[in-house]
């Protein structure tokens, strides 16, 4: 079984719909992290979340919101989504005090 | 601030040819440095890694050698196979920030028989 899931894996929407992706970890890590992958910008943060009542603004955070629900999830929502949030989503996690991070699998969004 | 800049693909090269693919970081700091490969259709997993200048790492036949005084990350294989095809992403550790990686924008790897 995958350590990082992601839920759902893909999902078209259109404009002004409310969002939310799932990510479920069974690693015992403590720290999450929301990332969007655009062709040609590489991965860039969203939200990260380094313990349950920790949510911190990455890179990107405008038109997204996370809950961190217990250790194990991170949640992203798009309020009211709009088509340049057409992306590929991911997930990651990590431990505190190691650098390596750990992805999901992605979900692709479009919305329309 | 942290950044890394790695070169452009797409790259296209034949079966048991040579690949550099090459990496530079802002000099804030001593980062950890990382790559990172992208398979088709998965999430991302870590390749290789180096904590400290001249540290090399090294996995699967790919090598990087962190060079404080070119800030440099390059990746390197010898012999490439078809199966290594992937986006190949090079990130940083961000100064002061925790965990936090910065990644350079991907640079895609096709192999040819």
């Amino acid at each position: 079984d995958a350590d990082v899931t992601q839920t759902p894996r893909n999902r078209i929407t259109k404009t002004g719909k409310r969002i939310m992706l799932e990510c479920s970890q069974t690693k015992g890590h403590d720290r999450m992290y929301w990332y969007r992958q655009d062709p040609g910008l590489g991965l860039r943060l969203i939200y990260y979340s380094f313990d349950v009542k920790d949510i911190n603004k990455g890179e990107i955070s405008d038109g997204y919101s996370v809950s961190r629900q217990a250790q194990a999830k991170f949640s992203l929502s798009l309020e009211s989504a709009i088509p340049n949030q057409t992306a590929l989503y991911f997930c990651a996690t990590s431990n505190t005090g190691d650098n390596e991070q750990f992805f999901g699998p992605g979900t692709r969004l479009t919305v329309l | 601030g942290d950044s890394v800049t790695q070169m452009e693909g797409p790259v296209t090269l034949s079966e048991e040819a040579f690949l550099t693919i090459n990496c530079t970081y802002t000099a804030t700091g001593y980062p950890s440095l990382f790559w990172y490969v992208q398979y088709p259709g998965e999430g991302l997993q870590l390749l290789l890694k180096a904590t400290k200048a001249d540290d090399k790492g090294s996995n699967k036949g790919f090598e990087a050698t962190y060079r404080k005084e070119t800030t440099s990350f390059h990746l390197e294989k010898g012999s490439v196979q078809v199966s290594d095809s992937a986006v190949y992403f090079c990130a940083r550790r961000i100064t002061g920030g925790g965990n936090k990686l910065t990644f350079g924008t991907g640079t895609q790897l096709k192999v040819e028989l």
